[in-house]
C-alpha cells in the first residue's frame, strides 16, 4: 500500500500571499489530520477531516482552513501568509477517526518558508 | 489543559546500551498514547500505540509502558544501534480527540 503523500515537498512564499498544500491519505483511510511543526512551538494540531467534514479544529486563526474531497484527499490553505507561518506542515491519515485505536500514519511533510 | 513533557530533551549513549525515554502528561483522561520517531527533515513514523486500557506494548526491541494514574509513559529501547538515532516524540489523544505532543527527545547512538 502506498503511504501518505504530500505535495509540494518544499515551498517558498512571500508575506501576504496565500498557499495551498495537498495530502493524499493511505488508500482506504477516510480521516485526515493536519499538523504544524516549528522549532519554537513543536507539533500543534490544526484540524481533522472525515467524510468531507471538519470533525475537530485546533487553536489556529481563521487564516488556516482546509477541506476534504470525496476521494478523501485533503487540502489546507493558509491566506495572508506571515513570517511565523514558516514551518513543516504534516498530514496524517487513519482508518478509524476518534476512539482509542486510530493509529495515525504521517506523510513526509511540506516545508513552507515565508520570506 | 493537557500538557505533555519529555525528559531528557537530548540523550547520547554508546551503541549496545539499553535506554529509557520518558513522557509525562498532566491529564489522565486520555484515549491513547503514541510514540513516534522523526528523522531529520522527515515526517513521523509511528512506533507504538498504547490504548488507555493497556499497560504496555512491544515491538521488536521497543517496549512502551503506560501508567495513566501517574500520567507517565516510558519507551524502552534494548540493545541500541546507530540507526536508532532520531528524535522520539510521544503524543496523547485527549478527551477532545486531539493529539497533544511532547517536545521530543533527541537520541544519538554513538558507534
Amino acid at each position: 500500500k502506498a503511504g501518505v503523500t504530500q505535495t509540494p515537498r518544499y515551498l517558498i512564499k512571500t508575506r501576504g500571499q496565500q498557499v495551498t498544500l495537498s495530502c493524499s491519505p493511505i488508500s482506504g483511510h477516510r480521516s485526515v489530520s493536519w499538523y504544524q511543526q516549528t522549532p519554537g512551538q513543536g507539533l500543534q494540531f490544526l484540524f481533522e477531516y472525515f467524510s468531507e467534514t471538519q470533525r475537530n479544529k485546533g487553536n489556529f486563526p481563521g487564516r488556516f482552513s482546509g477541506r476534504q474531497f470525496s476521494n478523501s484527499r485533503s487540502e489546507m490553505n493558509v491566506s495572508t501568509l506571515e513570517l511565523g507561518d514558516s514551518a513543516l506542515y504534516l498530514c496524517a491519515s487513519s482508518s478509524v477517526p476518534g476512539g482509542t485505536t486510530d493509529e495515525q500514519y504521517f506523510g513526509p511533510g511540506t516545508r513552507l518558508t515565508v520570506t | 489543559k493537557q500538557e505533555v513533557t519529555q525528559i531528557p530533551a537530548a540523550l547520547s549513549v554508546p551503541e549496545g546500551e539499553n535506554l529509557v525515554l520518558n513522557c509525562s502528561f498532566t491529564d489522565s483522561a486520555i484515549y491513547n498514547l503514541q510514540w513516534f520517531r522523526q528523522d531529520p527533515g522527515k515526517g513521523l513514523t509511528s512506533l507504538l500505540l498504547i490504548q488507555s486500557s493497556q499497560r504496555e506494548q512491544t515491538s521488536g526491541r521497543l517496549n512502551a509502558s503506560l501508567d495513566k494514574s501517574s500520567g507517565r509513559s516510558t519507551l524502552y529501547i534494548a540493545a541500541s544501534q546507530p540507526g536508532d538515532s532520531a528524535t522520539y516524540l510521544c503524543a496523547v489523544k485527549n478527551s477532545n480527540y486531539q493529539l497533544i505532543w511532547g517536545a521530543g527527545t533527541k537520541l544519538i547512538i554513538k558507534p
